[in-house]
């Protein structure tokens, strides 16, 4: 158990309807980074949050949003959902940002299937 | 962009056999980091080599940073069933220093 949580853990869905995932990262880590993972793919980045603010963003499309609320916890939105944004997305959170690379601990993740 | 290369994609060994991974970046990193999913699991980290020429053991695993800070190994000695997953290795952006580039994987398989 790495201490996140991602909620929930399976969602299935029809194209063009809006979905809302949910991480709580570990106690006292102040990033949280969300990551894409298709079928048998790698880890696509898609932004981070530190202490609330936007810090990174990756191949996040704009039709997919974020959100770091003032007690950590991260929303990832996505809209407009397309049949190939059935993935598992994954929440991972660290203790520091800034220049500082230490490791992520990720969460158990969410798989979103769009019929 | 900065891009984070593994090879072999897929590897199946005998148990017993030893393994390899192979990880390049386009780019000088400040550090490289790996990851191992299990099955149906999440990322899990393993470990982070700073130094040029860095190498790390542990048990049967051994990691490896080049020179050059462009590459980086994990090799693992006599695999076992429990060593099943996909290895990724993972280095910081180029544009924001906390976030990570990863690679795309070598997904292990081990006959018992």
């Amino acid at each position: 158990d790495s201490g996140v949580t991602q909620t929930p853990k399976h969602l299935i869905t029809a194209t063009g309807q809006r979905v809302t995932l949910r991480c709580s990262p570990r106690s006292g880590d102040l990033s949280v980074y969300w990551y894409q993972q298709s079928l048998d793919q790698g880890l696509q980045f898609l932004i981070q949050y530190y202490n609330g603010e936007e810090r990174a963003k990756g191949n996040i499309l704009e039709r997919f949003s974020a959100q770091q609320f003032p007690d950590l916890h991260s929303e990832l939105n996505l809209s407009s959902l397309e049949l190939g944004d059935s993935a598992l997305y994954f929440c991972a959170s660290s203790v520091l940002a800034g220049g500082f690379v230490d490791e992520q601990f990720f969460g158990p993740g969410t798989r979103l299937t769009v019929l | 962009g900065q891009q984070v290369m593994q090879i072999p994609q897929y590897q199946h060994v005998q148990e017993g056999e030893d393994f390899t991974t192979y990880c390049n970046s386009s780019t000088t990193l400040s550090n490289i980091q790996w990851y191992k999913q299990r099955p149906g699991g999440h990322p899990v980290f393993l470990i982070q080599l700073v130094k040029s020429g860095e190498v790390k053991k542990q048990k049967r695993l051994t990691f490896q940073f080049g020179e050059a800070k462009k590459n980086s190994s994990l090799h693992i000695t006599a695999t076992q069933t429990t060593d099943v997953g996909t290895y990724f290795c993972a280095g910081p952006g180029e544009t924001s220093g906390s976030r990570l580039t990863f690679g795309e994987g070598t997904q292990l398989t081990v006959n018992p």
